[in-house]
């Protein structure tokens, strides 16, 4: 099993629809998770990170849920500017810093 | 803050050659350095992380005397792909930790990756 797994997508939304991501973690004490966006032939670029209480930033919410080992995005409203690969990032335990990312998922807005 | 810059961001080389990629911690001191890979429609796999002064850790399947990673400076890490094949052509991101006012929950922040295509 992977340590991170996402929903494989693609996902082709029209404009103004609300989607949502999930992505597992097979490590139970995973301490700190992000999502991270990334354009075609760029570098991740942060876009929230998930807190356990849940959090938004305007259309985007991103909650955890610890007990089935999952993390989401939401995003409401889309935009075409929204069209992006979307992948979770997720930080075990222990010193380690680095992250373990999932395959992402992709998303296109259509107009 | 946490800015990191790397370079080059794109290079095409033939098979056999060497490629060396920096990346530089702009604004902040780089204690540890992670090196990513990421093949077309794949997610990015850790490499190597690097801290400074000491050798790199190396992930699993990776190669140390392929890939050599020097983290000489608090501000400075070095890629090298030695005998590159066009296998190796691939994204390869760096990212870097402030050790000083970073924790353990802080995200990482990346370069803007180096493209490497290898004839």
């Amino acid at each position: 099993r992977k340590e991170v797994e996402q929903d494989p997508g693609p996902f082709n939304v029209p404009e103004g629809a609300t989607v949502a991501f999930n992505c597992t973690y097979s490590n139970s004490a995973s301490q700190s998770f992000f999502w991270y966006r990334q354009d075609c032939r760029k570098e991740p670029k942060l876009l929230m990170s998930v807190y356990s209480s849940g959090n938004e930033d305007g259309r985007f919410t991103a909650q955890l849920n610890r007990a089935s080992q999952y993390i989401s995005l939401l995003i409401r409203d889309s935009k075409l500017s929204d069209s992006a690969t979307y992948l979770c990032a997720v930080r075990g335990a222990g010193s380690a810093r680095q992250l373990t990312f999932g395959s992402g998922t992709q998303l296109t807005v259509l107009p | 803050g946490a800015v990191v810059s790397q370079h080059p961001s794109r290079v095409i080389c033939k098979s056999g050659t060497s490629v060396k990629i920096e990346c530089r911690s702009l604004d902040f001191q780089a204690t540890t350095m992670f090196w990513y890979r990421q093949f077309p429609k794949q997610s990015l796999m850790l490499m190597a992380t690097s801290n400074e002064g000491s050798k790199a850790t190396y992930e699993q399947g990776v190669e140390k005397d392929k890939f050599l990673i020097n983290h000489a400076s608090l501000t400075l890490s070095t890629l090298t792909v030695t005998s590159a094949h066009p296998e190796d052509s691939s994204f390869y991101i760096c990212s870097a930790i402030d050790g000083q006012h970073s924790s353990y929950n802080s995200p990482l922040h990346f370069g803007n990756g180096t493209r490497l295509t290898v004839t």
